[in-house]
């Protein structure tokens, strides 16, 4: 089977500019969430998508949104990009509610 | 509120040595726990995971993780590390259709 994928790898814009990451979950899992990952604020939760809704989001601002479609591959987007939005960004997959996530590899966001 | 402490944001052992990285939640109910590994520029990846079946829980590369309820614990170990465990530690937790909380991590350096 094969794993999640997010496209881009890696991905270099400047402030003011939006950005769009996908996710493309593990066949069969309908539960994908999103992840930031700085040295200075470690892991952070940004939402949950189960079944094309939202379930649970994080503490980000309204810049950051997503969706999932109905093949439950998942984008994320970032309006008016700032520096501090330079990141890893992580997408996970799962089968249902409390079930193990599996990550992808990541995509790597540079803004200058 | 719900939440993930790991203690110890760096650990170093020497090859060859115990490795013991600590976890602890806090909340009157059990949760889901995990430990997740995160290898420089990649995505985390399953150690191991606790779901009530069994307290002590093997996971890969010969590690494990007992819970402990009396302490809300879940230290994860490994009687004899090696270079190649060097890496980033997670510890989370999921309670039910809530969110996973990560811990904040620990690198683990493996001394030669």
């Amino acid at each position: 089977k094969a794993g999640v994928t997010q496209t881009p790898r890696y991905l270099i814009k400047t402030r003011g500019q939006q950005v769009t990451l996908s996710c493309s979950p593990i066949s069969g899992h309908r539960s994908v969430s999103w992840y930031q990952q700085t040295p200075g604020q470690g892991l952070q939760f940004l939402f949950e998508y189960f079944s094309e809704t939202q379930r649970n989001k994080g503490n980000f601002p309204g810049r950051f949104s997503g969706r999932q479609f109905s093949n439950s591959r998942s984008e994320m987007n970032v309006s008016t990009l700032e520096l501090g939005d330079s990141a890893l960004y992580l997408c996970a997959s799962t089968v249902g509610a409390a079930d193990t996530q599996y990550f992808g590899p990541g995509t790597r966001l540079t803004v200058l | 509120a719900q939440s993930v402490t790991q203690l110890g944001s760096h650990v170093s052992v020497s090859e060859g040595a115990l490795v013991l990285l600590r976890c602890n939640y806090s909340s009157s109910v059990p949760p889901y726990l995990f430990w997740y590994v995160q290898y420089p520029n990649q995505g985390l990846q399953l150690l191991l995971k606790y779901t009530s079946a069994a307290t002590l829980v093997k996971g890969i590369n010969g590690f494990e993780a007992e819970f402990k309820k009396s302490e809300t614990s879940f230290h994860l170990t490994k009687p004899s590390a090696h270079m190649s465990d060097a890496a980033e530690y997670f510890c989370a937790a999921h309670w039910g259709y809530q969110k996973v909380t990560f811990g904040t991590g620990t690198k683990l350096q493996v001394i030669p």
